[in-house]
């Protein structure tokens, strides 16, 4: 079974829109869960973790998500979005089964931001 | 901080031949390494868990005698595609957890074979 899922393939949002990627999880215990950014041809860039406390998370470049442990979700959000936003976001897990020594992703999901 | 690094950045070989990729974390040390494989639009497959000073630890299905790593020293960690075919033409990534659960990216190696 997938541990993460991202159930859009794309997200079309207008700049200075606020933007949301869905993400769900399906483990059981504590997750820590995470947010990446690709930029075509490069490697994945950090932006965000839950790994306990406050369910709210502050990252990079303005983005934020929230740990819902009831709904099991983690989508990632910005109240204004730009159009440099546009990229692929991968949502990520690490499972407490697997001793949290693993990163399982998502599908991942495309960002576009439109001038 | 925290920056790894992948050389080459792209690569073209003949079938039949083999490929190095190297791994470098440039300003920490990194126990452990991974490698991934990205085919065009789709997510990351982990082909590999690299421990310094110790044996890869494979993913189901993915051939370690076609794919060989090691890990010599807490900054290098090389993927050496052997005998390599078109089928193993892809993005491979690789990356170091960090403190505190995060992992950091290389910034990947486009392998060609023809």
């Amino acid at each position: 079974a997938q541990s993460v899922a991202q159930p859009e393939d794309q997200v079309n949002v207008a700049e200075g829109n606020p933007l949301t990627v869905k993400c769900t999880y399906s483990v059981s215990g504590n997750p820590y869960l995470f947010w990446y950014v690709q930029y075509p041809n490069r490697g994945l860039q950090f932006l965000l973790k839950y790994i306990t406390g406050d369910n709210l998370v502050k990252g990079s470049y303005g983005f934020e998500a929230e740990f819902n442990k009831s709904q099991t979700s983690f989508h990632l959000k910005k109240p204004s979005a730009l159009v440099s936003d546009s990229a692929l976001y991968f949502c990520a897990v690490r499972d407490p089964y697997s001793g949290y020594s693993t990163l399982t992703f998502g599908k991942g999901t495309m960002l576009l931001v439109s001038p | 901080g925290a920056v790894v690094s992948q050389h080459p950045s792209r690569v073209i070989c003949k079938s039949g031949t083999s490929v190095k990729i190297e791994c470098r974390s440039l300003d920490f040390q990194a126990t452990t390494m991974f490698w991934y494989r990205q085919f065009p639009k789709q997510s990351l497959m982990l082909m590999a868990t690299s421990n310094e000073g110790s044996k890869a630890t494979y993913e189901q299905g993915v051939e370690k005698d076609k794919f060989l790593i090691n890990h010599a020293s807490l900054t290098l960690s090389t993927l050496t595609v052997t005998s390599a075919h078109p089928e193993d033409s892809s993005f491979y990534i690789c990356s170091a957890d960090g403190q505190q659960y995060e992992q950091y990216f290389g910034p990947g190696t486009r392998l060609t074979v023809t």
